[in-house]
């Protein structure tokens, strides 16, 4: 089954504590991507990834980090988690079969919040 | 700057009842638009990918719609798990995978 996986979940936590979200693909997707969630700001992005070692920014990078070691991973780092990065997290995976982005799969969300 | 706004916010319909939920944009460009549905708690679930102005591509009871300033999902004999918010996003031509969002239409079926 087609798939893009998140982990973990649910996350609390406290400010400054480094955490690391991973996010999986099974579907040999070249770009990965992900976004976070609030009210009323909606869907933002905030980093994205072509292919292996290659990223870059989105809309709201500040504060996060990404990398791209292999293809079907593409973890979010949090070195020093701020209360305002309390958010609904979204990784995603696509692959360019046209002009743009065909098909872009979305993983089930990881909620966190930092206290 | 990308921008992206959908109209309305909020859509209640009765079962059957058909409407449109309207996305404009302003991009430097447009790689492609698209149309994706959410359930809450949910990630977005991908609906459709319109790359050019006249393009129209449908799906059941959904069609979607691309001018050069706006993009329409129209949405006939409704059911009530139809009820979802409804998020449209642009990718630019300059360049850049980067995707820009607009806030969503809530739509609420009642049967």
């Amino acid at each position: 089954e087609a798939q893009v996986t998140q982990n973990p979940r649910y996350l609390i936590t406290v400010t400054g504590k480094k955490l690391t979200v991973t996010c999986s693909q099974n579907m040999n997707h070249e770009y990965m991507s992900w976004y976070r969630q609030d009210p009323g700001l909606g869907l933002r992005q905030i980093y994205y990834s072509m292919n292996v070692e290659v990223t870059d920014k989105g809309d709201v990078p500040e504060g996060y980090k990404v990398s791209r070691k292999e293809k079907r991973n593409f973890p979010l780092i949090l070195e020093s988690p701020s209360p305002n990065q309390t958010s609904l997290y979204f990784c995603a995976s696509g692959e360019k079969t046209g002009p743009a982005f065909d098909t872009q799969y979305f993983g089930p969300g990881t909620r966190l919040t930092v206290l | 700057e990308d921008q992206v706004t959908q109209s309305p916010e909020a859509l209640r319909l009765q079962e059957g009842e058909s409407s449109s939920l309207n996305c404009s944009y302003t991009v430097s460009g447009l790689r492609g638009l698209f149309w994706y549905r959410q359930d809450p708690g949910k990630g977005p679930e991908f609906l459709f990918t319109l790359y050019s102005a006249g393009e129209e591509k449908e799906k059941e009871r959904l069609k979607a719609t691309l001018t050069k300033k706006e993009s329409f999902l129209h949405i006939t004999a409704p059911k009530p798990e139809d009820s979802a918010t409804y998020l449209c996003a642009v990718q630019p031509r300059a360049g850049s995978y980067q995707l820009t969002f607009g806030k969503g239409t809530k739509l609420s079926v009642i049967p």
